[in-house]
């Protein structure tokens, strides 16, 4: 099956430094990735959608220019959380899925526990 | 109004018993229907998908849709404590784009 790699799986900043998380397809073309977040208790909210080769597709509220979101090739896309503060910190999920499964449920990174200190 | 919505829970069942998870959606337009567990500190896993009305069975789990009530319901027979978790309903629009709803969370108690 399907599957997508995330990394790192968890990361303690400093406030004020960048963080990028990796997030690749392993076994198939990722022509669309998304990208969630996700507070303790609370349920999942899309904060991006990237297509390969294209600008991301930011939901409102999320700031473009503090997660800068890359979908260089059809295997990777990255978030970079950049001048992290404390309310930054978060669990941040990617999902992928590949050409011709738009209809088909999506493939899930493992996570990346963000803290910010 | 969501357009997806859940009861939040915490649904309670004993071990061995019947899991019903309900999920209700608004668009009518919408063609493919998910389910997802999440294991808490974990990511959501794919367990069911549906495209058609009626029932899909995989195991101890049942799918069910009624397009016309604009509902998907998720059945865990046989409930075991290991399914101790958050199900989440999904519903596709456009472009291949998920529509979460906010979970229920599930207890088996042995």
């Amino acid at each position: 099956g399907a599957v997508v790699s995330q990394h790192p799986s968890r990361v303690i900043c400093k406030s004020g430094t960048s963080v990028k998380i990796e997030c690749r397809s392993l076994d198939f073309q990722a022509t669309t990735m998304f990208w969630y977040r996700q507070f303790p208790k609370q349920s999942l909210m899309l904060m991006a959608t990237s297509n390969e080769g294209s600008k991301a597709t930011y939901e409102q509220g999320v700031e473009k220019d503090k997660f800068l979101i890359n979908h260089a090739s059809l295997t990777l896309s990255t978030l970079t959380v950049t001048s992290a503060h404390p309310e930054d910190s978060s669990f941040y999920i990617c999902s992928a899925i590949g050409s011709g499964t738009d209809n088909y449920g999506y493939t899930f990174g493992s996570g990346t526990r963000l803290t910010v200190v | 109004q969501k357009e997806v919505e859940q009861n939040s829970g915490p649904l309670s069942v004993p071990e061995g018993a019947i899991a019903s998870l309900n999920c209700t959606y608004s668009d009518r337009g919408s063609q493919s229907f998910f389910w997802y567990r999440q294991y808490s500190g974990k990511s959501p896993e794919l367990i069911m998908s549906i495209y058609s009305n009626g029932d899909k069975e995989d195991g101890r789990f049942t799918a069910q849709l009624n397009k016309a009530s604009q509902y998907v319901s998720l059945l865990i027979r046989d409930s075991q404590p290991s399914d101790s978790a958050t199900y989440l309903c999904a519903v596709n629009r456009a472009a291949g784009k998920s529509t979460f709803g906010d979970g229920t969370t599930l207890t088996v108690k042995p």
